[in-house]
């Protein structure tokens, strides 16, 4: 399959606590994206970044890629309840055919 | 501006029945693509449809198609429906499908009883 992997698949912090998620992809892309999913809900794109960016920022996430170990890591800084949710990173190669990692379950403890 | 838009969000059809879902991009967008989510597959790539053209399609049988109008909506059905189809189907727009930001809709929840 050309399913990405996430690492951990579940992840359970207390509010105020640092997540950090990784990614791992298997094919040469040109931008990988991180996307938020509430139960039951649509995704919601978080962050764009490009092959040749090594790390991005975005209020309170940061993203790392390092395309020679084909991985990624996505952290939230002092997660709160309401970023319980699915985290995906999802790959494409100068397409819109993107290609899903498994997911990363955050549950944040008030 | 809106987002994208998906219609019906929730639908329940029976085995061998036809479904065909809707979506609207945001406006501007010309590239539309389909996903599907479930449990065990997680989510796959359907088809992408830019200019009114299949620029991709996924590994999945014919039963599932799609099409693109001059308008950039886009709209997919599933022919003869099986209790495996039962999925969230997920719609997504970027500007020109080369490498922009990809934006989804809320999702068509599909039940096949």
């Amino acid at each position: 399959s050309q399913q990405g992997e996430e690492d951990p698949q579940a992840l359970s912090i207390q509010e105020g606590e640092n997540a950090t998620m990784n990614c791992s992809y298997k094919t040469s892309i040109n931008n990988l994206q991180w996307y938020r999913q509430n139960s039951g809900r649509g995704l919601v794109h978080l962050i764009l970044i490009r092959s040749n960016e090594r790390e991005k920022h975005s209020g309170r996430l940061r993203v790392t890629l390092d395309t020679s170990k084909k991985s990624s890591s996505l952290l939230i800084t002092a997660s709160r309840a309401a970023d319980t949710a699915s985290y995906f990173c999802a790959t494409d190669a100068f397409t819109d055919k993107l290609i899903f990692g498994t997911g990363t379950r955050l549950q944040v403890f008030p | 501006k809106a987002g994208v838009t998906q219609t019906p969000r929730y639908l329940i059809k029976t085995r061998g029945q036809q479904v065909t879902l809707s979506c609207s991009p945001i406006s501007g967008h010309r590239s539309v693509s389909w996903y599907q989510q479930t449990p065990g597959q997680g989510l796959q790539f359907l088809f992408e449809y830019f200019s009114e053209t299949q620029r991709n399609k996924g590994n999945f049988p014919g039963r599932f198609s799609g099409r693109q109008f001059s308008n950039s909506r886009s709209e997919m059905n599933v022919s003869t429906l099986e209790l495996g189809d039962s999925a969230l189907y997920l719609c997504a727009s970027s500007l020109d499908g080369g490498g922009n930001t990809i934006y989804f809709g809320e999702g068509s929840w599909l039940t096949v009883v």
